[in-house]
């Protein structure tokens, strides 16, 4: 079956530092990719998505590439804040009309931004 | 525009009792799907409603179950709660097109003692 492995945390960085968090997929078809952040004490919120091989998807500063050929959709930003520190899960859907329109969530990573 | 909305926020049941969970989707959103987040995971599909009918199911057992109401809204039951079953549960909801963008109402939080 699909799945989404993600990079394991907890990830701490100082303000203004760079991030990646590294996510890869298995799926049998052609998967949407997303981010999705949660607050703390708060459900989730789409962060960014793609559609199709090659594409970027970009919120916020935040940016992710699909990538087909190495499956993969790592989250990258050059230059965090201490407002992003949150929980960010990647997440694949095979697509309306696929047969299994569910989301398949990876664990999740914490990110913790100092000042 | 409201989003998806969730109730209760939070809720204590014990062993063997049962639960109901209550959400309503986005304005113009037909499909409901419900996610289950025990702490520190990502969310587990439960299942997802479309037109008033279970459409899709996750791996969870049959005590759980849930109902689509002509407007769309949903919910979901639990019976014979287990300490397991404690978990932050998330609706979503998605529209037409191709792309199924779920939007996501703030959980209500389950607590089985």
């Amino acid at each position: 079956g699909n799945s989404v492995t993600q990079m394991e945390g907890p990830v701490t960085l100082s303000e203004e530092a760079f991030l990646t968090i590294n996510c890869t997929y298995t799926a049998t078809g052609y998967p949407s990719l997303f981010w999705y952040v949660q607050y703390p004490g708060e459900g989730l919120q789409l962060l960014l998505k793609a559609t199709k091989a090659d594409d970027k998807g970009s919120n916020k500063g935040f940016e992710a590439t699909y990538r087909k050929e190495t499956t993969s959709f790592h989250l990258e930003k050059g230059s965090v804040q201490v407002s992003d520190s949150a929980v960010y899960f990647c997440a694949l859907n095979e697509g309306r009309g696929s047969g299994s329109e569910k989301l398949v969530f990876g664990k999740g990573t914490k990110l913790t931004v100092n000042p | 525009d409201a989003g998806v909305t969730q109730s209760p926020t939070h809720l204590i049941k014990t062993r063997g009792q049962q639960v109901t969970l209550r959400c309503s989707p986005k304005s113009g959103h037909d499909t409901v799907s419900w996610y289950q987040q025990a702490l520190g995971q990502g969310p587990q599909f439960i299942f997802q409603y479309y037109e008033e009918e279970e459409r899709q199911r996750g791996n969870f057992p049959d005590r759980f179950s849930g109902h689509q109401f002509p407007n769309y809204s949903s919910e979901l039951n639990v019976n014979a709660l287990l300490l397991g079953d404690s978990a932050l549960y998330l609706c979503a909801s998605s529209g037409m097109g191709p792309l199924i963008e779920q939007f996501f109402g703030p959980g209500t939080r389950l607590t089985v003692l």
